[in-house]
């Protein structure tokens, strides 16, 4: 089983449409989370950090629940520029030894016209 | 402020060569890490640096190699290059070494590394 799991898709939406994306990880003592965004044949770009709480910026929010290991991003009014890989990452670090992020396979999203 | 740079951008190789891949952090962090990202699949984690220590290894053979130097400025070493090996390398600076509350890694832009 991989430590983070993503549906690969692709989620084909028109615009406008809300979209959301779920993921899963295995360790439970994973520690720090995140949604990054990958544009085709570029790096992966920090979309916004994950708490318990949930988070909101803008037309995104995620979601976290330690309890079932599951992770969510929420993208509402969705634009074509919105279009890209959506990579779900759990950073493994355990009291400051180590920073390793673990991403998911991504999730690509394209927002039709 | 400049963000993660790393060079070159693209190179090409045959099997059996050696690599060196370079990376300079943003400026102010210390913490430097190597990803390797195959076409189709998300980025797996090679090795993190910290302060010039080693501070973390993912599943890699040996012939993958990596410093950090006193102006936190990193290399990526890869010998004997196997096909398998293509792929977009990328290199993440962060401010802090992990844990709870930690900054998230910026990343560069890659070099992208095709054996023949």
């Amino acid at each position: 089983r991989k430590e983070v799991e993503q549906d690969p898709g692709p989620f084909n939406v028109p615009e406008g449409a809300t979209v959301a994306f779920n993921c899963t990880y295995s360790n439970s003592a994973s520690q720090s989370f995140f949604w990054y965004r990958q544009d085709c044949r570029k790096e992966p770009k920090l979309l916004m950090s994950v708490y318990s709480s949930g988070n909101e910026d803008g037309r995104f929010t995620a979601q976290l629940n330690r309890a079932s290991q599951y992770i969510s991003l929420l993208i509402r009014d969705s634009k074509l520029s919105d279009s890209a890989t959506y990579l779900c990452v759990v950073n493994k670090g355990y009291g400051g030894a180590t920073n390793k992020l673990i991403f998911g396979t991504g999730t690509l999203l394209a927002v039709q016209p | 402020d400049a963000g993660v740079t790393q060079s070159p951008t693209h190179l090409i190789k045959t099997r059996g060569q050696h690599v060196t891949l370079r990376c300079s952090p943003i400026s102010g962090h210390k913490s430097v890490s190597w990803y390797q990202q195959v076409l189709g699949q998300g980025p797996q984690f090679i090795f993190q640096y910290y302060e010039k220590e080693e501070r973390g290894r993912g599943n890699f053979p040996d012939r993958f190699s990596a410093r950090q130097f006193p102006n936190y400025s990193s290399e990526l070493n890869v010998n004997a290059l196997l096909l398998g090996d293509s792929a977009l390398y990328l290199c993440a600076s962060s401010s802090t070494t992990g844990g709870i509350g930690n900054q998230p890694q910026h990343f560069g832009d890659g070099t992208r590394l095709s054996i023949l």
